[in-house]
């Protein structure tokens, strides 16, 4: 069955340390985001890419980093310039710009330790 | 400034009531509204897609309805059961800045 797939599920962060987050999609679909979510609050846009070895920032993408080398992979990198971490993060994918209804991934969950 | 408003917050109910999900939205050049599902600690999964020229959508006991000169959409559940709890998430997709705006969404517990 086709769909996204996310890892780890949960992820534990130190002090000062980057880590990345990967998700892999085997739809096809040419458009892939990465959202955060926190309690009490919309999910939030972080980058986006419409296109293999192109992306854009989102609303928060402040702290973060991506790359999108392969149509199928869309990692995110969290890095120590992001001050609050701990959330839920969430990867999507649509097939064109987000006509046809996103899909997304099972999530995981970042804790700073 | 584009918003999705979903009430109520949370609802709980007995098993086996009929019951409807609102979720008002202020940009009425929609392209299309999805619902979502979300359970605790899970990603989302899609429920329902309408698209802008559509009236409403059906799955099973889901129905979706738009109606964008009013700024609604609601989800109709019919006869729920326990399974059935969850978040309920709506989301509308604007073409022109090519991102989703959230509601915050409706906590649903169906009792036994």
């Amino acid at each position: 069955d086709g769909g996204i797939t996310q890892s780890p599920k949960y992820l534990f962060r130190k002090e000062g340390q980057n880590v990345t987050l990967s998700c892999e999609q085997n739809l096809n679909h040419d458009a892939m985001y990465w959202y955060r979510q926190d309690p009490g609050q919309g999910l939030r846009l972080i980058y986006y890419s419409q296109i293999v070895n192109d992306f854009q920032k989102g609303d928060i993408a402040e702290g973060y980093s991506v790359s999108r080398e392969k149509k199928e992979s869309f990692p995110l990198t969290v890095t120590s310039a992001q001050k609050n971490p701990t959330a839920f993060y969430l990867c999507a994918s649509t097939p064109g710009q987000g006509a046809h209804g996103y899909t997304f991934g099972s999530g995981t969950r970042l804790t700073v330790v | 400034k584009q918003e999705v408003t979903q009430i109520p917050a949370a609802l709980s109910v007995p098993e086996g009531e009929n019951l409807v999900l609102n979720c008002s939205f202020t940009d009425s050049a929609i392209y299309n509204l999805q619902w979502f599902r979300q359970d605790p600690g899970k990603g989302l999964t899609s429920l329902l897609l309408i698209q802008s020229s559509q009236r409403e959508q059906t799955s099973g006991r889901l129905n979706a309805s738009l109606d964008k000169s009013s700024g609604r959409s609601t989800l109709y559940i019919a006869a729920s059961q326990p399974g059935d709890s969850a978040t309920y998430l709506c989301a509308f997709y604007a073409g022109n800045n090519r991102k989703l705006i959230w509601g915050l969404g409706t906590s649903l517990a169906v009792n036994p």
